[in-house]
């Protein structure tokens, strides 16, 4: 089974709009981390947020936030006022088990966001 | 320019040969992880150094690669007898203990013809 899925493989949103880039996650680990990076052309990922699954309020940066639904086993990323440098691949990952340990993320398959002027 | 960079940016290559990418992480950053990415999918799991030991690796990381990390600074992966199918972008990324981020570098773009 998928650990992280992504159902939208291609987004289009207007400049300064918001937009949600859906994840869902599956594990039976009580304690996990779930992280959003982008990744634009030039290839390289950038870490956007995270988020602990016993954190109680949801994670905020800039404008960037995460939708955390432990019930439902969703973690959405909001970004708010979208810009031109929006534009790129974003992936939604996982870390199972303690902080602790390695940090081995999981990543689902990418949402590929457009900003339209 | 202090994040992690890697060498080379692309790589072409003949199937059966022997290529070496290298990483070098963020200097205080005692974490690094190798990943592969293909086409249309997120980055894969492949080796993971504390300092200088090789502390996980996954099995998509066959016999014919192999990493090393020597006194905990850059890092080296090798694929040896390239084959089609490793045709795929390498990524490297570092990070500190107790800290969930991680710093990705640019990557390293295989092509085996």
């Amino acid at each position: 089974a998928q650990k992280i899925t992504q159902t939208q493989p291609g987004m289009f949103v207007q400049e300064k709009e918001a937009v949600t880039l859906d994840c869902t996650y599956d594990t039976s680990d009580p304690s996990y981390g779930l992280f959003w990076y982008k990744q634009p052309s030039s290839g390289e990922m950038i870490f956007l947020i995270y988020q602990g699954s016993y954190d109680q309020q949801n994670a905020t940066e800039g404008r960037y936030s995460l939708n955390f639904q432990k019930a439902r086993k969703s973690a959405n990323l909001v970004i708010s006022a979208s810009q031109l440098g929006d534009s790129a691949m974003y992936f939604c990952a996982m870390r199972e088990g303690y902080g602790g340990g390695s940090y081995i993320p999981t990543f689902g398959r990418g949402t590929s966001l457009i900003v339209h002027p | 320019d202090t994040g992690v960079s890697q060498d080379p940016r692309h790589k072409i290559t003949k199937r059966g040969q022997n290529v070496t990418f290298r990483c070098d992480p963020i200097s205080e950053h005692n974490r690094l992880y190798w990943y592969r990415q293909t086409l249309g999918q997120g980055p894969e799991f492949l080796t993971y150094f504390q300092n200088e030991a090789q502390l996980e690796k996954s099995r998509l990381l066959s016999d014919r690669f192999s990493a090393e990390r020597p006194k905990g600074s850059f890092s080296t992966l090798e694929i040896q007898r390239t084959e089609q199918g490793d045709s795929a972008m390498y990524l490297c990324a570092s990070g500190l203990d107790r800290v969930e981020e991680q710093y990705f570098g640019p990557g390293t773009r295989l092509t085996v013809t």
